[in-house]
């Protein structure tokens, strides 16, 4: 199993470009969740997706869309790209049963000039 | 809101030095506590947890116990090795409602040799 993998691991883009992050986890969850990192801040939750077809706003969801294509994946969208949105992008994913817990991808490193 | 609070960083340690990563939250009802870790480079990785009072988390020689007394969550390790150098995230949600995680800022823990 290859767990929760995240494409791509690096990007640079210029602001008001557009990009999806991508994110499939080989789990057979059916929670995923989109966080971003930032020095000093802790992770923070962008959005996140009880089960395929539905999404839900986290806690700075502002500049971001999200799709649960199905199980498996789950987009990050940037429509119109800023600097503040510089940071670290994690994809998790978990099974949504008792106490379980979140597997996260490796992340991507995501620049914005 | 529900929140978390740990120790400011960064930590320096000897090899074989005894850690205590300070975690303190805040929340109403009775959340499960994480501990996740992130090496350098990778994505979080659950460290251990715990999911009701008086609980003891442990992995790797690490620990933590659930004080609902002292709303903490303090993780321990009596002696420390260089591969212990990463950074520490604790973390809280509810059982049975939201399904978001609720991170610290995280402690950057460097052990030299």
């Amino acid at each position: 199993n290859a767990g929760v993998t995240q494409t791509p691991k690096f990007q640079v883009l210029k602001t008001g470009q557009s990009m999806t992050l991508q994110c499939a986890q080989d789990m057979n969850h059916n929670s995923m969740y989109w966080y971003r990192q930032d020095p000093g801040m802790g992770l923070r939750l962008i959005y996140y997706s009880a089960s395929e077809g539905t999404t839900d706003k986290g806690e700075v969801p502002n500049g971001y869309n999200v799709s649960r294509l199905n199980k498996r994946e789950f987009s990050l969208r940037l429509e119109s790209a800023a600097p503040s949105q510089t940071s670290v992008y994690f994809c998790a994913s978990r099974e949504t049963r008792s106490y379980n817990e979140q597997f996260f991808g490796p992340g991507t490193r995501l620049t914005v000039l | 809101g529900d929140s978390v609070t740990q120790m400011e960083g960064p930590v320096t340690l000897s090899e074989e030095a005894f850690l205590t990563i300070n975690c303190t939250y805040t929340a109403t009802g009775y959340p499960s506590l994480f501990w996740y870790v992130q090496y350098p480079g990778e994505g979080l990785q659950l460290l251990l947890k715990a999911t009701k009072a008086d609980d003891k988390g442990s992995n790797k020689g690490f620990e933590a116990t659930y004080r609902k007394e002292t709303t903490s969550f303090h993780l321990e390790k009596g002696s420390v090795q260089v591969s212990d150098s990463a950074v520490y995230f604790c973390a809280l949600r509810f059982q049975g409602g939201s399904e978001k995680l609720v991170f610290g800022k995280g402690t950057k823990l460097t052990v030299n040799p």
